[in-house]
């Protein structure tokens, strides 16, 4: 089977930084995706990881070992629009599926 | 450019009635389509995905099922809706190989 665990909830304070961990347990491991998600709004991509290290994209940076089935989401500089949930997503190979995790509610405090 | 539609936006249905929620894609060719739910404040579930016309995998057994009659068109169905299907909808398209996957609006229903 496949599984993803990540934080259900996270608070941050504007203008900090704050990681998001993801671990997954799948066969057929393609790439791991990141997610946001407003509330009544649907997922919208962040980034994307099919190798180890880190992917930068402005304020958000996506980080994957895939010897440890990790990854995380960092974002700095937090913005009270950044309240949002976010979800990482395996990609598989070879039939293309993907699994998304639970979600992680992030509160920003002003 | 790539634009995914979903309708209705909301529905409210009786138990027992049978449902059929409609995505179609356009701008791209051969897209794999997935059909996802998601329940309040809670993550997304895979129900179907597709990689071709006619192509249908699903996810979790339960009385819903899914149609893929034209290359941009993917249909979820059910005949007798449950009170557990209430939920969010959302349909989600992504060209093989190419890492992100794009989600329409969704369709929010609500089984009463």
């Amino acid at each position: 089977g496949q599984s993803l665990e990540q934080p259900s909830e996270v608070t941050a304070v504007e203008g900090a930084i704050v990681q998001i961990n993801c671990t997954y347990q799948t066969s057929g491991f393609y790439g791991l995706s990141w997610y946001q998600q407003h509330d009544g709004g649907a997922p919208t991509f962040l980034s994307y990881n099919a190798l180890d290290g880190l992917e930068e994209t402005g304020r958000f940076s996506s980080f994957l070992s895939r010897s440890d089935s990790y990854g995380y989401l960092l974002l700095q500089e937090l913005q009270m629009k950044d309240s949002a949930s976010y979800f990482c997503a395996v990609t598989r190979d070879p039939d293309d599926k993907i699994i998304f995790g639970k979600g992680t509610r992030l509160h920003i405090l002003p | 450019s790539q634009t995914i539609h979903q309708w209705p936006a909301t529905l409210v249905q009786p138990v027992g009635s049978p449902l059929s929620l409609e995505c179609t894609v356009e701008g791209t060719s051969n897209p794999n389509l997935y059909w996802y739910r998601q329940a309040a404040g809670r993550g997304l579930q895979l129900l179907f995905y597709s990689v071709g016309i006619g192509q249908i995998s699903s996810e979790v057994p339960q009385n819903l099922s899914a149609s893929r009659p034209q290359d941009r068109q993917f249909i979820l169905s059910s005949k007798k809706l449950l009170l557990s299907d209430s939920g969010f909808y959302l349909c989600a398209w992504r060209t093989s190989g190419r890492n992100e996957q794009f989600f329409g609006p969704g369709t929010r229903l609500t089984v009463l």
